[in-house]
């Protein structure tokens, strides 16, 4: 049973640049959800995407976008870089007829930005 | 909105000894609540949850939590710790039927000393 996979695994931007994170969920699921955990933080929530569009955001600006394909696969896109947004982001998974909404994580992308 | 305390940001216990993490939520319907482990450099593992039903739930590894409505709280338990457990705990929160992501708290780091 495949679980969360995540690429890249580290990435090193400098301010301004255009960054594109990836994300297959855990087999059988269709729901994906991403976020940030920055250093020493627990993680927060950026926004959810199910049946391909983005269900639910939290408290993120427009520079963080997402998409996902009909594999049930997702990117997080993040234009503007700015130096706090190194963070380690997190991809999660769930079935959306979980109606606790169980999440299931990746290993994460580790985002430097310089 | 949620949100989620974590009471002690460090904890220490010698290994054998009880481990207690502190988690206190506040959320304005019923929640669904979540324990999480990260280890170093890796995304968050699922240790237990509480849906509906029994209030003390068991997870993996030996631990196990206690839902109490009256108190909003739902601490984590391990009778005897081992070095392995050394680890980040994060206590979670999200609301019946999911979409708007999970809360957490700061995260609890578990040091066990030999």
């Amino acid at each position: 049973d495949a679980g969360v996979t995540q690429s890249p695994t580290h990435l090193i931007k400098t301010r301004g640049q255009q960054v594109t994170l990836r994300c297959s969920p855990k087999s059988g699921h269709d729901t994906v959800s991403w976020y940030q955990q920055a250093l020493g933080q627990g993680p927060q929530f950026i926004f959810q995407y199910y049946e391909e569009e983005e269900r639910q955001r939290g408290n993120f600006p427009d520079r963080f976008s997402g998409h996902q394909f009909p594999n049930y696969s997702s990117e997080l896109n993040v234009n503007a870089l700015l130096l706090g947004d190194s963070a380690l982001y997190l991809c999660a998974s769930s079935l959306s007829g979980d109606r606790t909404d169980t999440q299931y994580f990746g290993p994460g992308t580790r985002l430097t930005v310089l | 909105a949620q949100s989620v305390t974590q009471l002690g940001s460090h904890v220490s216990v010698s290994e054998g000894a009880l481990v207690l993490l502190r988690c206190n939520y506040s959320s304005s319907v019923p929640p669904y609540l979540f324990w999480y482990v990260q280890y170093p450099n890796q995304g968050l593992q699922l240790l237990l949850k509480y849906t509906t039903g029994a209030t003390l739930v068991k997870g993996i590894n030996g631990f196990e939590a206690e839902f109490k409505k009256s108190e909003t709280s739902f601490h984590l338990t391990k009778p005897s710790a081992h070095m392995s457990d050394a680890a980040e705990y994060f206590c979670a929160v999200s609301r019946t039927g999911g979409a708007d992501g999970l809360t957490f708290g700061k995260g609890t780091h578990l040091i066990i000393q030999p």
